[in-house]
């Protein structure tokens, strides 16, 4: 597609249970981003993919969230054991080449998850 | 560690106005600086990316300055409209990590 595409839109889940957030990144970027943004607070740093790089994994905020990339393309977050405060949008972005390379970063719309 | 603060957090004008954001930043080591639009519910819209060694960039009403010395950027739009209407956020790139570091943003509400 022409974007970042990300899904689901929306979603609901039951605290304890295990959610997968998909980000399929605008093809041919190769640095692609994880975000969070709870309600009314900026925008957290996740996670960073670069190519073939190990991804900087200095911003995921408990051994319940991982992350993958597979084929360099599209990525997948996984949150275990959903606690209530992960409630959030999560934010997938990506780039050509790494945001110090002076590539604009394009965000997708968004994950909204809420735990209940 | 990057600190980025925008100001004000939030600011209501008239249609037309001409009007300035503020984005200040702590570690003057960066890379590059963007400035992006959030609508209600949507992701964040890039707008302009400054490079470290340029001063400003300019697109359509809006206008971009960086003074890396002094930690500090603006976001210029002129003739302000309802359709700007949105949470402006800008972001630094820079320093030992890979993080995009954003600022808290600015609740813009053109009124008509």
């Amino acid at each position: 597609g022409a974007g970042v595409s990300q899904s689901p839109s929306n979603k609901v889940t039951e605290k304890g249970k295990d959610v997968e957030l998909r980000c399929d990144p605008i093809s041919g970027h190769t640095a692609l981003y994880w975000y969070r943004q709870s309600l009314g607070q900026g925008l957290e740093f996740l996670i960073y993919f670069q190519g073939n790089s190990a991804p900087d994994k200095s911003g995921l905020p408990s051994d319940r969230f991982s992350a993958e990339r597979t084929g360099g393309s599209v990525s997948t977050l996984t949150i275990q054991r959903t606690q209530q405060e992960d409630s959030a949008v999560y934010l997938c972005a990506s780039s050509f080449k790494g945001a110090n390379s002076g590539n604009t970063i394009y965000f997708g719309e968004g994950s909204w998850l809420t735990v209940v | 560690k990057q600190e980025v603060t925008q100001i004000p957090a939030a600011l209501s004008v008239p249609e037309g106005e001409n009007l300035v954001l503020n984005c200040s930043f702590t570690d003057s080591a960066i890379y590059n600086l963007q400035w992006f639009r959030q609508d209600p519910g949507k992701g964040l819209t890039s707008l302009l990316l400054i490079q470290s060694s340029q001063r400003e960039q300019t697109s359509g009403r809006l206008n971009a300055s960086l003074d890396k010395s002094s930690g500090r950027s603006t976001l210029y739009i002129a003739a302000s409209q309802p359709g700007d209407s949105a949470t402006y956020l800008c972001a630094v790139y820079g320093g030992a990590t890979n993080k995009l570091i954003f600022g808290t943003g600015t609740l813009l509400a053109v009124q008509p």
